[in-house]
């Protein structure tokens, strides 16, 4: 079964440092997404990205994060100078029709 | 607002018996509604969805009902089993493009 894969599993880095999460979506799908969750909290929206625009983004996703989706098969998520509250599972996901998302296993970002 | 709340932090059942999950949402111009399920150290896993058209939607063991009169949205396994034992989250489209998860509820299921 096709699914989204996420590199890498685990990501330790220092406050001020920039970092680049990548993603895999499945290969037919059209729109994708990063979401994060702190731990024991619940899931957060962060941008949704479709025909190589972001449609919508949240509060959180302020000048220190962009997205890119440099070729065919990657989506990226980058944050440029890190926070220690950057620190969390961020989560990619895509889907063929806006609808029915299909996450990654994470990426679990520590900012030191 | 954008907010998507879970009645129960943590539920707990015996196997076998039937669960319910609960949910209420707060927008009602949201149109579809998914369930998913989240294991220790992985991603969201989607269960089942449903539209702002209908208020019933079966799956295998699992059925989903929205009541739009008071905005609120299920989930029902039955027969539940120990590897049914994970957080559950409801989510909402309150646009096409931005999904949003409620806080999550924890299922254990007891032998």
């Amino acid at each position: 079964e096709p699914e989204v894969t996420q590199t890498p599993s685990h990501q330790v880095t220092q406050m001020g440092q920039e970092v680049i999460l990548r993603c895999v979506p499945i290969s037919n799908h059209l729109y994708f997404y990063w979401y994060r969750q702190i731990l024991g909290q619940k899931v957060e929206f962060l941008v949704s990205f479709y025909n190589n625009e972001i449609s919508e983004k949240s509060e959180i996703f302020d000048d220190q994060f962009s997205v890119e989706r440099p070729d065919g098969s990657n989506f990226t998520l980058k944050i440029r100078s890190t926070k220690l509250e950057d620190s969390a599972m961020y989560f990619c996901a895509s889907t063929a029709t806006n609808e029915k998302l299909f996450f990654g296993s994470g990426t679990q970002l520590s900012v030191l | 607002g954008e907010s998507v709340g879970l009645h129960l932090p943590t539920l707990s059942v015996q196997e076998g018996d039937n669960s319910i999950i609960n949910c209420a949402y707060s927008n009602s111009a949201s149109d579809y509604f998914i369930w998913y399920k989240q294991e220790s150290g992985k991603g969201p896993q989607f269960i089942i969805d449903i539209r702002s058209n209908m208020d019933k939607r079966q799956g295998q063991r699992v059925t989903v009902l929205l009541n739009k009169t008071v905005k609120h949205l299920s989930l029902q396994i039955a027969a539940t089993q120990p590897g049914d034992s994970a957080v559950y989250f409801c989510a909402e489209n309150i646009t096409p493009d931005k999904l949003i998860f409620g806080t999550g509820t924890r299922l254990q299921v007891f032998p």
